[in-house]
């Protein structure tokens, strides 16, 4: 089945370091990828979709000059959180979509951040 | 998207069939009904989706009201591996969209 791949699944940084997470399509090409948050005990919350070749598209209140989207190639977007603050915590999930497009999100097991 | 009612928490018995139910009565003719479950600190794991014909994986069975305003994910024989944050969602097709979350149901199976 198709494979969405996050690296790393935890992370803990310091307040205003930069930290990068990786999403990638292990076995299918996405021109496509969504960029989710989830807080504790609360839902997913789309934060942004990545789209290959062109910049993301960012939900509203989503600062897009904190939250650096890169979808450089068909098998991999990055998710970059700048200056991070103690409230950034939490869990970052990636998605794709692996075939035509009413197949189907498959997820990554997500990124736990932790800024101290 | 349309909006879907799920209840918050259900229990079920290890062993036994989970029932989940999830309304989604403004749900339109293009828009597919998907269920996802998460367990504890996961990423969202697809389980089926069908669009108004009951269908059955290797996971689960999908039964859709005739109306389509309703449905509900069969879980056959729970463990307590199925124990997760159970989320129905309806999409549109024909579409690379994102899909939207509710709060979903906890299914707990007890042992």
């Amino acid at each position: 089945g198709a494979v969405v791949s996050q690296h790393p699944s935890w992370v803990i940084c310091k307040s205003g370091t930069s930290v990068k997470i990786e999403c990638r399509s292990l076995d299918f090409q996405a021109t496509t990828m969504f960029w989710y948050r989830q807080f504790p005990k609360q839902s997913l919350m789309l934060m942004a979709t990545s789209n290959e070749g062109s910049k993301a598209t960012y939900e509203q209140g989503v600062e897009k000059d904190k939250f650096l989207i890169n979808h450089a190639s068909l098998t991999l977007s990055t998710l970059t959180v700048t200056s991070a603050h103690p409230e950034d915590s939490s869990f970052y999930i990636c998605s794709a979509i692996p075939g035509p497009s009413n197949s189907p999100l498959h997820f990554g097991n997500g990124t736990r951040l932790t800024v101290t | 998207d349309a909006k879907t009612t799920q209840p918050p928490s259900m229990d079920c018995a290890e062993g036994r069939a989970a029932n989940l139910p999830c309304n989604h009565s403004t749900i339109s003719g293009n828009e597919y009904v998907y269920w996802y479950r998460q367990i504890h600190s996961q990423g969202p794991q697809y389980i089926i989706h069908g669009l108004k014909n009951n269908e059955t994986n290797e996971m689960a069975s999908l039964i859709i009201t005739e109306d389509r305003k309703s449905s509900t994910l069969i879980l056959p024989h729970a463990t307590l591996r199925d124990t997760a944050v159970y989320y129905c969602i309806v999409r549109v097709t024909g579409s690379a969209r994102q899909l939207t979350f509710g709060s979903g149901t906890q299914l707990t199976v007890l042992p």
